[in-house]
């Protein structure tokens, strides 16, 4: 099946500094991808939508300076958390919706292994 | 907005059936998915109803009603691997852009 791929999965980093957390669609190629954010037994809170070619659309409340996104190629998006702070300490996920057929029959939205990001 | 109401939690015995309910609310309706995410760890795909009706997969089923803004994930012979979270996501038309939302997810405990 389908298989997205993120990187780092675990990351410490002091605060102050940015992190960039890669996603990476192995096996389709994905003009769109989401990056959400989870707290502890919490649901996922989409942060951005991340178009190939195009600047991403962020949701209410979502900082665009401190959450770089970029969608270079059909394969590929970053998430850079800019100066990084203790509350930035979170799950960050990716996903990439896979409009060629997948097990969801045209519409399936697979996501990373996930980043866990400690700023300390 | 688009606003989802699934239970918090549910518990069942192992080899039993048990049945997770989500209703929504939401404009530009497109479709709806169904993920299971272990604690810490990403959510996996299971489903995505377009259509109403049930939907089976091996041991687990969604069924989809459009006009009662309802869905259900079916989970039979459940085993103790099957202790999860269950998140229903509803994916709407916002410009073009077919954007993802989901519940706060069920927590399902299978117990022996």
């Amino acid at each position: 099946g389908a298989v997205v791929s993120q990187h780092p999965s675990w990351v410490i980093c002091k605060s102050g500094t940015s992190v960039k957390i890669e996603c990476r669609s192995l096996d389709f190629q994905a003009t769109t991808m989401f990056w959400y954010r989870q707290f502890p037994k919490q649901s996922l809170m989409l942060m951005a939508t991340s178009n190939e070619g195009s600047k991403a659309t962020y949701e209410q409340g979502v900082e665009k300076d401190k959450f770089l996104i970029n969608h270079a190629s059909l394969t590929l998006s970053t998430l850079t958390v800019t100066s990084a702070h203790p509350e930035d300490s979170s799950f960050y996920i990716c996903s990439a919706r896979d409009w060629t057929g997948g097990a969801g029959g045209g519409n399936t939205i697979y996501f990373g292994e996930g980043s866990w990001l400690t700023v300390v | 907005g688009q606003n989802i109401d699934q239970p918090t939690e549910m518990t069942a015995t192992e080899g039993a059936i048990v049945q997770i309910n989500c209703t929504y609310q939401t404009s530009g309706f497109n479709g709806l998915f169904w993920y299971q995410q272990h604690a810490g760890e990403a959510p996996t795909f299971l489903s995505y109803n377009v259509l109403d009706g049930l939907e089976e997969k091996g041991r687990f089923s969604s069924f989809l009603s459009r006009s009662k803004g309802y869905s259900y994930l079916l989970l039979k012979e459940l085993q103790m691997k099957d202790s999860a979270s269950y998140l229903c996501a509803v994916s709407y038309d916002s410009g073009g852009s077919y954007i993802p939302t989901f519940g706060r997810g069920t927590s399902l405990i299978v117990h022996p």
